[in-house]
């Protein structure tokens, strides 16, 4: 039973290109969750999606930042025209059912942007 | 939204000593509390977890405590080992609609020191 997949492990930008994190959930699971984790601090929510559906997107900047959760396929966070700002690491976790359940997290996309 | 702070930010023992980490939240709907520990590099890992219906929960050395009443829980390592080093998170959930999300502390970063 493979846990939560994420690719690429490491993923270098330049300023203004795009970036593309994906993140396969458990098997079975069909609640993911982003985090965005900066050197030294916690893990601070951005987004929860379940299949075909946002949740809640209330910690993903307005601008630049999107994601989704296809019926088919990994879930997706898209970071457009990156910042040096955008730069650490992206955990995704996944659950089986809403809410009052244990999140389990992938190994994390680090992102540098130069 | 919820805010959840965590003390200290780091915390050396000896080998054999006991830890203790504390964990304060601000919204008392709140019931869902996990507590993640971190190695560096890798990917968070849930070691244990309580919820609001029950007051102290225990696996092996580690245990979790829940006051309700004071918005606080804390996580206590007995007898301490080297592999025990790392960085620990607090995280709260009210568990139930589009708040199910975790909130993180900013995490303590034990050191286990022979």
């Amino acid at each position: 039973n493979a846990g939560v997949m994420q690719n690429p492990r490491h993923l270098v930008r330049r300023r203004g290109q795009e970036a593309r994190l994906r993140c396969s959930p458990m098997k079975g699971h069909s609640h993911v969750y982003w985090y965005r984790q900066l050197p030294e601090e916690g893990l601070k929510f951005m987004v929860y999606l379940q299949k075909e559906n946002i949740i809640d997107e209330s910690g993903m900047p307005k601008e630049r930042f999107s994601a989704e959760f296809p019926k088919e396929g990994p879930s997706i966070l898209r970071i457009q025209q990156v910042v040096r700002g955008d730069s650490a690491a992206y955990f995704c976790a996944s659950s089986l059912t809403r809410g009052n359940e244990k999140l389990f997290f992938g190994s994390g996309t680090q992102l540098s942007v130069l | 939204g919820e805010n959840v702070e965590q003390h200290p930010s780091t915390l050396s023992v000896q080998e054999g000593d006991s830890a203790v980490i504390k964990c304060t939240y601000s919204d008392s709907a709140s019931n869902y509390f996990p507590w993640y520990k971190q190695e560096l590099g890798k990917r968070p890992q849930l070691i244990i977890d309580i919820r609001s219906n029950v007051g102290e929960k225990k696996d092996q050395r580690i245990a979790v405590t829940l006051n309700k009443t004071a918005k606080h829980f804390s996580l206590h390592i007995t007898e301490t080992q080297p592999e025990d080093s790392a960085v620990y998170f607090c995280a709260a959930s009210r568990g139930t609609g589009t708040a199910s999300k975790l909130t993180f502390g900013t995490g303590t970063r034990l050191q286990v020191t022979l």
